[in-house]
């Protein structure tokens, strides 16, 4: 079967820095997405990973090992904005995102 | 309008009836999608179009239809509600099916009484 695993919920400080991780198992990789969803919003787009290796974008990265089925999204200078769900998705073999169940980030002064 | 809208936003709805939920974009994605979130899972597929006028099955597709008549709308159909289906549903769209990012629409939450 396919599975997306992260922690149901974190919690961390203002101006800290948080890593976010994600392990899968799917039928096929053709890349891995996070994206953020605030409390009654649609999810927003982060990032995508499809080769190995870490990918940064202003205070969010995102890395991905293929080989360990593994992922992290890494927030740095949290600000209380960033209290959000997190949502780790994989595009399987058919080029469907497979989707993990969040983990929702609480951020406290 | 800019992006993606569904509508209604919210709706309460009888066991039994049916029920079409409203989904535009007007970014001439060619793939679109549609999702239920549920507490404590994840976003789950219902059914995916990969073009204008071609439709497939997704993780939990019973009970909903699609139709993708044009490059533009994509409604999702319940034929007879159940409670079951009580859920939050997104619309989503991309480029193409392959490596793009999903745009999604604000949601529309349902209760089937």
């Amino acid at each position: 079967g396919q599975n997306i695993d992260q922690p149901t919920e974190m919690t961390a400080t203002e101006g800290a820095i948080v890593q976010i991780n994600c392990t899968y198992q799917t039928s096929g990789f053709n890349g891995l997405f996070w994206y953020q969803q605030h409390a009654g919003e649609a999810p927003t787009f982060l990032s995508y990973n499809v080769l190995d290796g870490l990918e940064e974008k202003g205070r969010f990265s995102s890395f991905l090992s293929r080989s360990k089925g593994y992922s992290y999204l890494l927030l740095k200078e949290l600000q209380m904005k960033d209290s959000a769900s997190y949502l780790c998705a994989v595009q399987d073999s058919n080029y469907q995102l497979i989707w993990g169940a969040g983990t929702k980030l609480i951020i406290k002064p | 309008i800019a992006g993606i809208t569904q509508a209604p936003t919210s709706q309460i709805l009888a066991a039994g009836r049916r029920m079409t939920l409203r989904c535009t974009q007007d970014m001439r994605h060619n793939a679109m999608y549609w999702y239920r979130q549920d507490l404590g899972l994840g976003l789950r597929l219902i059914h995916y179009s990969n073009t204008a006028g071609t439709t497939g099955k997704g993780e939990v597709p019973d009970g909903y239809s699609v139709s993708r008549a044009n490059t533009d709308d994509f409604p999702l159909t319940l034929a007879s509600a159940v409670p079951s289906q009580t859920s939050v549903y997104f619309c989503a769209s991309s480029p193409d099916p392959i490596g793009n990012e999903q745009f999604f629409g604000p949601g529309t939450r349902l209760t089937v009484l």
